[in-house]
């Protein structure tokens, strides 16, 4: 059974903080993305990664950077937590041409 | 990044009833994906059509793709409670990256 984990369904972090997203992908999948989605606003690309070390900027990278170390795993960071970035982050992986494979989101709520 | 144009986008309809979702754009794809996403998880595939013109069923859901590949629609016979949940359309284009519409919210009730 193909699985994307994230590393929390729920986090609460507090303004200037640094915070990590980790995304792990159990399908050798070659492309990894993170999108953030907010109501009104749909999903939203902020980063994606076609290869080991290798990104890309999506539609939103301001305030994100991103890192990619290993094929399985794309994480997100958040260099200085914002109150705008409050939001419901979203992993995905996927071969080329086929079928994209979500996690389960993280709720992020930064106060 | 091609825009993806999602209507309606609420629908709330009591259990029983028909019901169309459209997804519309002035680009071409070279196939198009529905998902589905229910509270709190994220969006599952549904399908994917390829050729333009295209039906296909998935029980009570039928998806129809343009004949020139720029809109697609979602038909639900007899909606069930299940079938609540956020509907997206995503565009496939040569890009790595899926062009999603913002999606349509449905809510069906007992």
């Amino acid at each position: 059974d193909v699985k994307v984990t994230q590393s929390s369904r729920y986090l609460v972090k507090r303004t200037g903080e640094k915070v990590f997203l980790e995304c792990v992908q159990d399908m050798d999948h070659e492309n990894m993305f993170w999108y953030r989605q907010d109501p009104g606003l749909g999903l939203r690309l902020i980063y994606f990664s076609y290869d080991v070390k290798m990104k890309e900027k999506g539609d939103i990278p301001e305030g994100y950077s991103v890192s990619r170390e290993k094929k399985e795993r794309f994480s997100l960071i958040l260099e200085s937590a914002s109150t705008n970035q409050t939001s419901m982050y979203l992993c995905a992986s996927r071969v080329e041409g086929y079928e994209q494979y979500f996690g389960p989101g993280t709720r992020l709520t930064v106060t | 990044t091609q825009l993806l144009e999602q209507s309606p986008q609420f629908l709330s309809i009591q259990e029983g009833e028909n019901l169309t979702v459209y997804c519309n754009s002035s680009s071409v794809f070279s196939s198009l994906q529905w998902y589905r996403q229910e509270p709190g998880e994220g969006p599952v595939l549904l399908v994917t059509v390829v050729t333009g013109g295209e039906v296909k069923k998935l029980k009570r859901l039928t998806f129809q793709f343009g004949d020139a590949r720029k809109d697609s629609s979602l038909h639900i016979t007899a909606a069930q409670p299940g079938d609540t949940g956020l509907y997206l359309c995503a565009g496939v284009d040569s890009g790595y990256a899926l062009n999603f519409g913002k999606g349509t919210s449905l809510l069906v009730t007992p």
